[in-house]
């Protein structure tokens, strides 16, 4: 799976938007983009994910360039309790390929 | 998604000693998982837990020391042997849901300290 390369750390004002960025100038074709947070050691929570288009759900957009070597994950109104680690991961999706690489994410701190 | 829990959530041990932790599970599952969380660090992953046979283990961690099972498809065991201060760690257990099978949960850890 291709290594992602994310700044440690990141702050941003309460009810603005988050916008975390990651490299993965290695990714693959078939490598899709994921994105989970853990909020002061609890278990990791699943985002979003995507292969090349824009992704949005209820939690976060997930915005991935053109030629898919990089990604953002955006908060549109981050709360306090977006206070987290983030961690983008890139792996081939199928199943039978379903472990997840974690690297030491970016940890985001709202500001109040 | 699903509910994911584990027993017990935290616990205190004296090295030497075992600890056997649970992971339930209210949906079917494909696949499941335990992962370690060492203090200050990310996740690194230990086992797949495969139903009815030998789990399936990383580099670096071995049956002996972290024996698992999964008798069922919605429950499996990971077991902490002879533990020293250095297994103090969040473990933690994942799963793929037969329904959602392009994304993984995670049940809320075990944090594990060992004097």
């Amino acid at each position: 799976d291709a290594k992602t390369t994310q700044p440690t750390s990141m702050d941003c004002a309460e009810g603005r938007a988050a916008n975390l960025p990651c490299n993965h100038s290695t990714i693959s074709g078939n490598e899709y983009v994921y994105w989970y947070r853990q909020i002061h050691s609890q278990g990791p929570q699943y985002i979003i994910h995507g292969l090349k288009n824009n992704e949005t759900n209820e939690m976060a957009s997930l915005i991935i360039t053109e030629d898919r070597k990089s990604s953002t994950l955006i908060l549109p109104h981050a709360t306090l309790r977006d206070t987290a680690v983030y961690y983008c991961i890139v792996r081939v999706k199928f199943i039978g390929n379903e472990k997840l690489t974690f690297g030491t994410g970016t940890r985001l701190t709202i500001i109040p | 998604s699903a509910v994911i829990s584990q027993k017990p959530s935290r616990d205190i041990c004296q090295r030497g000693t075992s600890l056997t932790i649970q992971c339930q599970v209210d949906s079917q599952v494909t696949m499941m998982f335990w992962y370690r969380q060492q203090p200050g660090q990310s996740l690194t992953l230990i086992a797949t837990a495969n139903q009815g046979s030998e789990a399936t283990y990383e580099s670096g961690f071995v049956i002996d020391k972290f024996p698992i099972s999964r008798p069922n498809l919605t429950f499996s065991t990971l077991t902490v042997s002879n533990m020293s201060p250095e297994d103090s760690s969040i473990y933690l257990c994942s799963v793929v849901l037969r329904t959602v099978q392009e994304t993984q949960y995670f049940g809320p850890g075990t944090r594990l300290l060992v004097l």
